[in-house]
């Protein structure tokens, strides 16, 4: 099975930019999931969906957005980009076949995003 | 605000040598799970505990959870190059998972 793909891998803008993520989940995967990873705040949660719906969300601006397609591909988007939103964005896929809490989540390589 | 804080947040060390890492939290945790993430790439998921006082090994590894659910280890023994990586703890609370601050790891051969 392939495993989860980002794209881009990287990623520079400017202040002010808007910029869309992309993220194709394991197949089967229905449950995706975003992370936000900086040095000084390491692992931090976004967001997640399920079957085309937002179930969970972390405490993150309104300026961060996603959604989800039919075919469970997401895409995260930030607008009006701040220095602060420089960082790795990783996006995981889960198969929700586990009891809630055993839930493997897998991981893709991430995007890193420079904004200048 | 971290919810996990990991120490030490860095460890170098010898290979063969053993070693220990802490994840603490105030907050209870239905469960917990620990990451390895190597440059370039994402986590991976090593390994989920669930119930207070567990322990779990993973060939050189392991794992403990504590009685109250609020903090846990990870020990290994006779470390390899190998074993070089970002290593997170994860905590589920409600419907989602709050990493750990992460501890970076180097195993000098």
């Amino acid at each position: 099975k392939a495993g989860v793909t980002q794209t881009p891998r990287y990623l520079i803008k400017t202040r002010g930019q808007q910029v869309t993520l992309s993220c194709s989940p394991i197949s089967g995967h229905r449950s995706v999931s975003w992370y936000q990873q900086t040095p000084g705040q390491g692992l931090q949660f976004l967001f997640e969906y399920f079957s085309e719906t937002q179930r969970n969300k972390g405490n993150f601006p309104g300026r961060f957005s996603g959604r989800q397609f039919s075919n469970s591909r997401s895409e995260m988007n930030v607008s009006t980009l701040e220095l602060g939103d420089s960082a790795l964005y990783l996006c995981a896929s889960s198969g929700n076949v586990a009891p809630r809490g055993y839930e493997t989540q897998y991981f893709g390589p991430g995007t890193r995003l420079l904004v200048l | 605000t971290q919810l996990l804080e990991q120490s030490p947040q860095f460890l170098s060390i010898q290979e063969g040598e053993n070693l220990t890492v802490y994840c603490n939290s105030s907050s209870v945790f239905s469960s917990l799970q620990w990451y390895r993430q190597e440059p370039g790439e994402g986590p991976v998921l090593l390994v989920t505990v669930v119930t207070g006082g567990e322990v779990k090994k993973l060939k050189r590894l392991t794992f403990q959870f504590g009685d109250a659910r609020k903090d846990s280890s990870l020990h290994i023994t006779a470390a390899q190059p190998g074993d070089t990586g970002l290593y997170l703890c994860a905590g589920r609370t409600g419907n989602q998972f709050y990493f750990g601050t992460g501890t970076s790891l180097t195993v000098i051969p």
